[in-house]
């Protein structure tokens, strides 16, 4: 599986664009880039996944140029409510089904 | 809505004994995994299972064995319960394939403190 690299923290204030990138050198063609949020003394909570180019949905936007070595979880217009951690992963599916390897993550903090 | 539950939030066990948790999910999901998350190191999977009976070693299954009898019931024992297993256990469940295979449903954790 891939190895990824994202920052360990990152600090913002409440209406901000945040933007935390990944680096995943050696992707796979087969992976896919998933992202999930880890609120205190819950289990993560899946956020939004691609392949390539741009991903939206309701709750975030992810960038994938065509190299694909690196991805850019974007979070527009932040509340104290997002802060929290931040997993990037990439992964594929074999016999044995998808296993995620989830890293340290990124701890946003949004201050008000 | 998933839902995976998981037998205790707290446990707490004395060194050497025998620890079973529990993990359930309601979704017929064929994935199921378990997790430990230490501060500073995040999330590691110990195991995963991909069908009944089925498992996989994940990065650190030392220690740790798992059983999957049911589809919808995964369990992990720790054979013989020791302090560095003091630790937050993470159950989690997917479907088998296709693109909803990333999307892991996470229960809500069990604190395991071994002293």
């Amino acid at each position: 599986l891939a190895k990824t690299t994202q920052p360990i923290s990152m600090d913002s204030y409440e209406g901000q664009e945040v933007n935390i990138t990944c680096s995943h050198n050696n992707i796979a063609t087969n992976d896919y880039i998933t992202w999930y949020q880890q609120f205190p003394s819950q289990g993560p909570r899946f956020i939004i996944q691609g392949y390539k180019t741009k991903v939206t949905n309701e709750v975030a936007s992810l960038f994938i140029p065509a190299d694909r070595k690196s991805s850019t979880l974007s979070l527009p217009r932040v509340s104290l409510s997002d802060t929290a951690v931040y997993y990037c992963l990439v992964g594929a599916q074999n016999q044995a089904g998808t296993a995620l390897i989830f890293g340290k993550g990124t701890t946003l903090s949004v201050s008000s | 809505d998933v839902k995976v539950t998981q037998s205790s939030r707290y446990l707490v066990k004395r060194t050497g004994e025998k620890v079973f948790l529990e993990c359930v999910q309601d979704m017929d999901h064929e994935n199921m995994f378990w997790y430990r998350q230490d501060p500073g190191l995040g999330l590691r999977l110990i195991y995963f299972s991909y069908d009944v009976k089925m498992k996989e070693k994940g990065d650190i299954p030392e220690g740790y064995s798992v059983s999957r009898e049911k589809k919808e019931r995964f369990s992990l024992i720790l054979e013989s319960a020791s302090t560095n297993q003091t630790s937050m256990y993470l159950c989690a469940s997917s479907l088998g394939l296709g693109l909803n295979s990333y999307e892991q449903y996470f229960g809500p954790g069990t604190r395991l403190t071994v002293t």
